[in-house]
């Protein structure tokens, strides 16, 4: 069984331009999570989509957007990007089942802003 | 709100060392445990978890107990190895709220 995939692996852009993240969940996973690692800062919970809705944001500016698809794959996007957004980003899936909430996570994009 | 506070590091320690991580929790309502851990360049992988107050998971050698008394779930290995070498961190979903709370993370380093 293939397992969450993400696209690019590496992004390098200039500040203020925008970048777009990809990530495809396992198959039969109707959740997408999306986590921001920045150096010094830990793991830090951006987004959540299930069923093609956005279901809760963490702590981040309204530049910080994404959409679930039909398919369940789902897209980050970071407008007007500044320096501290140079992280890794990461995605995880999940099947949403009773309480129990177990998320695999994909390699990760290393996003770089110069 | 939910959060994990994770015994900082980095840690140190020979080949055939007895690991512990400290993690404890604040957290509403029942929450799921979880440890990842983290390899070099790459992403977070499932290490182990645990659903309810008392249950003991476990994954290659290492194990954590869910103790809801003490709202801690500390991260053991009898014997560590060279290639246990990475990055953990203590994580936790509760509720309605489906989104993982991570620690900070502990960088643990093996000694041959």
């Amino acid at each position: 069984e293939a397992g969450v995939t993400q696209s690019p692996t590496h992004l390098i852009k200039t500040r203020g331009q925008q970048a777009t993240l990809r990530c495809s969940p396992i198959s039969g996973h109707t959740s997408v999570y999306w986590y921001q690692q920045a150096l010094g800062l830990g793991l830090q919970f951006l987004l959540w989509y299930d069923e093609g809705e956005e279901r809760n944001r963490g702590n981040f500016p309204p530049r910080f957007s994404g959409r679930q698809f039909p398919n369940y794959s789902s897209e980050l996007n970071v407008n007007a990007l500044e320096l501290e957004d140079s992280a890794l980003y990461l995605c995880a899936s999940s099947y949403l089942q009773g309480s129990y909430n177990e998320q695999f996570f994909g390699p990760g994009t290393r996003l770089t802003v110069l | 709100g939910n959060s994990v506070t994770q015994m900082e590091g980095p840690v140190t320690l020979s080949e055939e060392a007895f690991l512990t991580i400290n993690c404890t929790y604040t957290a509403t309502g029942y929450p799921s445990l979880f440890w990842y851990v983290q390899y070099p360049g790459e992403g977070l992988q499932l290490l182990l978890k645990a659903t309810k107050a008392d249950d003991k998971g476990s994954n290659k050698g290492f194990e954590a107990t869910y103790r809801k008394e003490t709202t801690s779930f500390h991260l053991e290995k009898g014997s560590v190895q060279v290639s246990d070498s990475a990055v953990y961190f203590c994580a936790l979903s509760s509720g309605s709220a489906r989104q993982l709370t991570f620690g900070s993370g502990t960088q643990l380093t093996v000694l041959p």
